[in-house]
């Protein structure tokens, strides 16, 4: 039972470039979500999932798109990567958007140059 | 204004002592808190979930205070395996949460 997996672990993009960030979680919880994390910022939502074939913009979404591929699996896009977007990048999912806890993947280290 | 506001510490405290951490939301409508627990680059963790009757579990102690709209952690018997980072997490409109930046403690021998 290996929980929320993520990857990749690290990537180092150009400015302007493509990636995808991979995240499934093996605990059949239907709602999944992504996060970023910044030095002194918190966790930030960039978007979640409250069930398979459900997504919805949080509170940082802007240069980011998402796709809930089925119920275990959840990605996370950047189109054109910027400087603005090296980050830490968590996943996390939960029971139902209503349960309270979630439990995150080890995070992507994402650094934009 | 933040949402969810932390002393980043960092709090310094020798193994055995008593240290408690507090954290105030803005959003009087909140309904759920939380603590998480994030170890050096490694993902966050639940702690506890803060109760408005408080809650303790073992050495550890969450009280939620509405009126003046914070939430405490309070730890006793500091081990070194407590030193962490501890995030508040609240909750706001529409079942959104927001995390706090983060409390270092440091436990020394």
């Amino acid at each position: 039972n290996a929980g929320v997996t993520q990857t990749p672990k690290f990537q180092v993009l150009k400015t302007g470039q493509s990636m995808t960030l991979q995240c499934a979680q093996d605990m059949n919880h239907n709602s999944m979500y992504w996060y970023r994390q910044d030095p002194g910022m918190g966790l930030r939502l960039i978007y979640y999932s409250a069930s398979e074939g459900t997504t919805d913009k949080g509170e940082v979404p802007n240069g980011y798109n998402v796709s809930r591929l089925n119920k275990r699996e959840f990605s996370l896009r950047l189109e054109s990567a910027a400087p603005s977007q090296t980050s830490v990048y968590f996943c996390a999912s939960s029971v139902s958007r209503a349960a309270y806890e979630q439990y995150f993947g080890p995070g992507t280290r994402l650094t934009v140059t | 204004r933040k949402e969810v506001e932390q002393d980043p510490g960092p709090f310094n405290v020798p193994e055995g002592a008593t240290v408690a951490f507090n954290c105030t939301y803005s959003n009087s409508a909140s309904q759920s808190f939380f603590w998480y627990r994030q170890d050096c680059r490694k993902e966050p963790k639940l702690l506890m979930s803060v109760y408005s009757s408080g809650n303790e579990d073992g050495r550890f102690t969450a009280q939620l205070n509405r009126a003046s709209q914070y939430i405490s952690l309070l730890i006793r018997d500091s081990k070194l395996s407590d030193s962490a980072t501890y995030l508040c997490v609240v909750s706001g409109n529409f079942n959104k949460f927001y995390f706090g930046s983060g409390t270092k403690l440091n436990v020394k021998p």
